[in-house]
Protein backbone atom coordinates (compact mmCIF):
# COMPACT_ATOMS: atom_id res chain seq x y z
CA UNK A 1 0.00 0.00 0.00
CA UNK A 2 0.99 3.68 0.04
CA UNK A 3 3.34 5.11 1.89
CA UNK A 4 5.22 8.14 3.46
CA UNK A 5 8.74 8.05 5.27
CA UNK A 6 10.48 10.77 6.95
CA UNK A 7 13.32 11.83 8.32
CA UNK A 8 13.63 10.78 12.02
CA UNK A 9 13.55 13.58 14.87
CA UNK A 10 13.98 15.58 16.94
CA UNK A 11 16.03 18.21 14.96
CA UNK A 12 17.44 21.16 17.09
CA UNK A 13 18.97 23.39 15.20
CA UNK A 14 20.31 27.44 15.83
CA UNK A 15 18.09 30.37 14.51
CA UNK A 16 19.16 31.24 11.06
CA UNK A 17 19.88 27.76 10.57
CA UNK A 18 19.45 25.76 6.97
CA UNK A 19 16.71 22.92 7.64
CA UNK A 20 15.72 19.98 5.57
CA UNK A 21 13.48 17.52 6.31
CA UNK A 22 13.42 14.58 4.47
CA UNK A 23 10.23 12.78 2.79
CA UNK A 24 10.16 10.50 0.58
CA UNK A 25 6.91 7.99 -0.27
CA UNK A 26 5.58 4.71 -1.87
CA UNK A 27 2.57 5.35 -3.93
CA UNK A 28 0.79 2.84 -6.81
CA UNK A 29 -0.72 5.87 -7.84
CA UNK A 30 -0.22 9.75 -8.90
CA UNK A 31 -0.45 11.24 -5.82
CA UNK A 32 -0.56 15.34 -4.32
CA UNK A 33 1.67 15.86 -1.57
CA UNK A 34 1.63 18.28 1.21
CA UNK A 35 3.39 19.10 4.15
CA UNK A 36 1.14 19.74 7.63
CA UNK A 37 2.97 21.56 10.62
CA UNK A 38 1.65 21.01 14.25
CA UNK A 39 2.50 24.28 16.66
CA UNK A 40 2.44 23.23 20.11
CA UNK A 41 -1.00 23.15 21.45
CA UNK A 42 -2.25 23.54 17.94
CA UNK A 43 -4.09 21.23 15.67
CA UNK A 44 -2.73 20.46 12.06
CA UNK A 45 -2.28 22.77 9.44
CA UNK A 46 -1.78 23.15 5.88
CA UNK A 47 2.08 24.43 5.40
CA UNK A 48 2.36 23.82 1.92
CA UNK A 49 0.91 21.13 -0.86
CA UNK A 50 2.51 19.99 -4.83
CA UNK A 51 0.27 18.40 -7.39
CA UNK A 52 1.93 16.87 -10.09
CA UNK A 53 5.97 16.24 -10.73
CA UNK A 54 8.27 19.22 -10.94
CA UNK A 55 5.84 21.42 -8.59
CA UNK A 56 6.92 23.95 -5.89
CA UNK A 57 5.13 24.23 -3.15
CA UNK A 58 6.01 27.32 -1.08
CA UNK A 59 4.78 28.98 1.94
CA UNK A 60 6.12 31.37 5.13
CA UNK A 61 9.71 30.88 3.39
CA UNK A 62 9.45 26.94 3.41
CA UNK A 63 9.76 25.23 0.02
CA UNK A 64 9.33 21.65 -1.44
CA UNK A 65 9.67 20.38 -5.08
CA UNK A 66 7.53 17.45 -6.29
CA UNK A 67 10.45 14.70 -7.36
CA UNK A 68 8.82 12.29 -9.23
CA UNK A 69 12.32 10.44 -10.39
CA UNK A 70 12.99 9.74 -6.78
CA UNK A 71 9.42 10.21 -5.25
CA UNK A 72 10.94 12.58 -2.70
CA UNK A 73 9.16 15.74 -1.12
CA UNK A 74 11.75 17.42 1.14
CA UNK A 75 11.03 20.64 3.15
CA UNK A 76 13.59 23.22 3.16
CA UNK A 77 14.07 26.61 4.70
CA UNK A 78 17.06 29.08 4.53
CA UNK A 79 17.08 30.54 7.71
CA UNK A 80 14.88 28.95 10.51
CA UNK A 81 13.47 31.36 13.22
CA UNK A 82 12.32 30.38 16.98
CA UNK A 83 9.03 30.39 16.04
CA UNK A 84 8.99 27.73 13.42
CA UNK A 85 10.14 25.34 16.41
CA UNK A 86 7.10 22.66 15.65
CA UNK A 87 6.25 18.90 14.60
CA UNK A 88 6.18 18.40 10.89
CA UNK A 89 4.41 16.18 8.96
CA UNK A 90 4.79 14.75 4.72
CA UNK A 91 1.54 13.09 3.87
CA UNK A 92 0.22 12.00 0.59
CA UNK A 93 -3.52 11.90 -1.03
CA UNK A 94 -3.83 9.13 -3.88
CA UNK A 95 -5.50 10.81 -7.30
CA UNK A 96 -9.35 9.39 -7.07
CA UNK A 97 -9.09 9.30 -3.29
CA UNK A 98 -11.87 11.21 -1.40
CA UNK A 99 -9.05 13.30 -0.18
CA UNK A 100 -7.65 11.07 2.66
CA UNK A 101 -4.29 11.87 3.73
CA UNK A 102 -1.31 9.26 4.62
CA UNK A 103 0.93 10.76 6.89
CA UNK A 104 4.70 10.07 7.71
CA UNK A 105 5.67 9.86 11.27
CA UNK A 106 6.56 13.43 11.76
CA UNK A 107 9.03 15.46 12.38
CA UNK A 108 9.70 17.70 15.81
CA UNK A 109 11.82 20.86 14.92
CA UNK A 110 13.53 22.73 18.17
CA UNK A 111 14.72 25.81 16.95
CA UNK A 112 17.07 27.66 19.74
CA UNK A 113 17.80 31.34 19.75
CA UNK B 1 -17.06 29.11 14.60
CA UNK B 2 -13.96 30.00 12.71
CA UNK B 3 -12.78 26.58 12.80
CA UNK B 4 -13.11 22.76 13.27
CA UNK B 5 -13.91 22.31 17.16
CA UNK B 6 -13.46 18.53 18.80
CA UNK B 7 -14.88 17.98 22.55
CA UNK B 8 -14.19 16.82 25.20
CA UNK B 9 -10.45 17.86 24.68
CA UNK B 10 -8.92 15.30 27.29
CA UNK B 11 -11.38 11.93 27.96
CA UNK B 12 -9.47 9.60 30.46
CA UNK B 13 -12.06 6.34 30.32
CA UNK B 14 -12.14 2.76 32.34
CA UNK B 15 -11.65 0.05 30.40
CA UNK B 16 -14.75 -1.66 28.88
CA UNK B 17 -16.38 2.04 29.29
CA UNK B 18 -18.42 3.45 26.03
CA UNK B 19 -17.19 6.82 24.57
CA UNK B 20 -18.36 9.72 22.40
CA UNK B 21 -16.01 12.40 20.90
CA UNK B 22 -17.83 14.97 19.09
CA UNK B 23 -16.60 16.88 16.14
CA UNK B 24 -17.85 20.60 14.69
CA UNK B 25 -16.54 20.84 11.06
CA UNK B 26 -16.25 23.99 9.39
CA UNK B 27 -19.82 25.09 8.43
CA UNK B 28 -20.77 24.21 4.68
CA UNK B 29 -17.70 22.14 4.53
CA UNK B 30 -18.95 18.55 2.51
CA UNK B 31 -15.68 16.12 3.86
CA UNK B 32 -15.42 15.08 6.89
CA UNK B 33 -12.27 12.94 7.90
CA UNK B 34 -11.66 11.22 11.41
CA UNK B 35 -7.81 9.74 11.95
CA UNK B 36 -6.68 8.44 14.67
CA UNK B 37 -3.12 9.48 16.19
CA UNK B 38 -0.85 7.00 18.23
CA UNK B 39 1.97 8.66 20.66
CA UNK B 40 5.04 9.40 18.15
CA UNK B 41 3.19 8.32 15.13
CA UNK B 42 1.26 10.06 12.46
CA UNK B 43 -2.27 10.25 11.93
CA UNK B 44 -3.69 6.91 10.64
CA UNK B 45 -7.48 7.65 8.45
CA UNK B 46 -10.18 6.08 10.19
CA UNK B 47 -13.23 7.23 8.05
CA UNK B 48 -14.09 9.19 5.76
CA UNK B 49 -18.24 11.09 5.19
CA UNK B 50 -19.70 13.03 2.18
CA UNK B 51 -22.37 15.43 3.80
CA UNK B 52 -24.26 12.14 5.51
CA UNK B 53 -23.31 9.38 3.73
CA UNK B 54 -20.02 7.22 5.39
CA UNK B 55 -18.54 6.44 2.09
CA UNK B 56 -15.49 4.77 3.26
CA UNK B 57 -14.65 3.23 6.91
CA UNK B 58 -12.04 0.65 5.87
CA UNK B 59 -9.62 2.47 8.80
CA UNK B 60 -12.06 1.47 11.42
CA UNK B 61 -9.72 -0.74 13.54
CA UNK B 62 -12.74 -2.79 15.04
CA UNK B 63 -16.53 -3.40 14.74
CA UNK B 64 -16.18 -1.35 18.62
CA UNK B 65 -15.70 1.92 16.32
CA UNK B 66 -18.77 3.49 15.03
CA UNK B 67 -19.00 6.99 13.22
CA UNK B 68 -21.67 9.00 12.02
CA UNK B 69 -22.42 12.16 10.99
CA UNK B 70 -26.80 12.10 10.82
CA UNK B 71 -27.43 15.40 9.33
CA UNK B 72 -24.09 16.30 7.38
CA UNK B 73 -22.66 18.52 10.32
CA UNK B 74 -21.65 17.17 13.45
CA UNK B 75 -20.31 13.93 13.75
CA UNK B 76 -19.42 11.48 16.49
CA UNK B 77 -17.02 9.00 16.65
CA UNK B 78 -18.26 6.35 19.47
CA UNK B 79 -15.68 3.73 20.53
CA UNK B 80 -17.81 1.25 22.63
CA UNK B 81 -15.97 -1.74 24.99
CA UNK B 82 -12.91 0.79 25.70
CA UNK B 83 -9.40 -1.13 25.59
CA UNK B 84 -5.84 -0.15 26.48
CA UNK B 85 -4.90 0.26 22.64
CA UNK B 86 -7.98 2.80 21.27
CA UNK B 87 -5.28 4.78 24.04
CA UNK B 88 -4.73 8.03 21.27
CA UNK B 89 -5.48 10.99 19.79
CA UNK B 90 -8.49 11.02 17.47
CA UNK B 91 -8.48 13.82 15.23
CA UNK B 92 -11.36 14.94 12.60
CA UNK B 93 -10.49 17.29 9.62
CA UNK B 94 -13.26 18.97 7.13
CA UNK B 95 -13.21 19.99 3.27
CA UNK B 96 -14.76 22.21 1.44
CA UNK B 97 -15.13 20.08 -1.83
CA UNK B 98 -14.08 16.37 -2.15
CA UNK B 99 -10.80 15.03 -3.74
CA UNK B 100 -6.81 14.38 -3.71
CA UNK B 101 -5.83 17.70 -3.84
CA UNK B 102 -8.18 19.71 -1.44
CA UNK B 103 -7.39 21.25 1.60
CA UNK B 104 -8.07 19.76 5.00
CA UNK B 105 -8.68 21.70 8.44
CA UNK B 106 -8.24 19.90 11.49
CA UNK B 107 -8.99 20.02 14.83
CA UNK B 108 -7.21 20.26 18.00
CA UNK B 109 -7.97 16.57 18.17
CA UNK B 110 -9.19 13.98 21.74
CA UNK B 111 -6.56 12.69 23.24
CA UNK B 112 -8.29 9.51 25.12
CA UNK B 113 -6.62 7.85 27.89
CA UNK B 114 -7.86 4.00 28.57
CA UNK B 115 -6.90 3.22 32.13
Amino acid sequence: GDSVTQMEGPVTLSEEAFLTINCTYTATGYPSLFWYVQYPGEGLQLLLKATKADDKGSNKGFEATYRKETTSFHLEKGSVQVSDSAVYFCALSDRGSQGNLIFGKGTKLSVKP
Amino acid sequence: GAGVSQSPRYKVAKRGQDVALRCDPISGHVSLFWYQQALGQGPEFLTYFQNEAQLDKSGLPSDRFFAERPEGSVSTLKIQRTQQEDSAVYLCASSLGQGWDTEAFFGQGTRLTVV
